[in-house]
């Protein structure tokens, strides 16, 4: 199967600590999406990344950052975690001609 | 208010029972829209695309009013299955870029 793949599934971080999280996008997409979901909501946008660079950012804090990489893989990192921080991070891929596949999530609980 | 809002239900059903969903955006320049659907604990996938023509797949029915910015889904005969929650999703570019999610409706269909 080809679609998006994350890891790591479930973390648990201490308040303060820095964490990373990786997402493969689905074969032939060239685009990764990072969302926010908290409990209760609706999937919110932290940035997207195309060609290796940001191309659009939501409304998050600069603790958030990212990277894509020459084969599109990506990463989310964020520092000095908050206990709010805890959340399901989903990863989405998508290219020009195909709309999002999003990724089973990685939960992130802050303790 | 949000970009995009929905009534958050639940809504509780019996199977068979026909059920619609709206959903309102703020944005009058968004591109594009669709529906998701999010089981417990899970990623979104998308269900369906909503056109200004109206589209229909099976017992699922999508409108888009531009005048009045809202988007409706219809759930007919429904089933078992379709309880999950209903997330509405806007976008301002017909493809790529920041997607927008309401915070979602939640049906359980019961016996």
């Amino acid at each position: 199967d080809a679609g998006v793949t994350q890891s790591p599934t479930h973390l648990i971080k201490t308040r303060g600590q820095q964490v990373t999280l990786r997402c493969s996008p689905k074969s032939g997409h060239d685009t990764v999406s990072w969302y926010q979901q908290a409990l209760g909501q609706g999937p919110q946008f932290i940035f997207q990344y195309y060609e290796e660079e940001e191309r659009q950012r939501g409304n998050f804090p600069d603790r958030f950052s990212g990277h894509q990489f020459p084969n599109y893989s990506s990463e989310l990192n964020v520092n000095a975690l908050l206990l709010g921080d805890s959340a399901l991070y989903l990863c989405a891929s998508s290219s020009d001609r195909d709309g999002y596949t999003f990724g089973s999530g990685t939960r992130l609980t802050v303790v | 208010r949000k970009e995009v809002e929905q009534d958050p239900g639940p809504f509780n059903v019996p199977e068979g029972a026909t059920v619609a969903f709206n959903c309102t955006y703020s944005n009058s320049a968004s591109q594009s829209f669709f529906w998701y659907r999010q089981d417990c604990r899970k990623e979104p996938k998308l269900l369906m695309s909503v056109y200004s023509s109206g589209n229909e797949d099976g017992r699922f029915t999508a409108q888009l009013n531009r005048a009045s910015q809202y988007i409706s889904l219809l759930i007919r005969d429904s089933k078992l299955s379709d309880s999950a929650t209903y997330l509405c999703v806007v976008n301002r570019r017909t493809n790529a870029g920041k997607s927008t999610f309401g915070d979602g409706t939640t049906l359980t269909v019961k016996p």
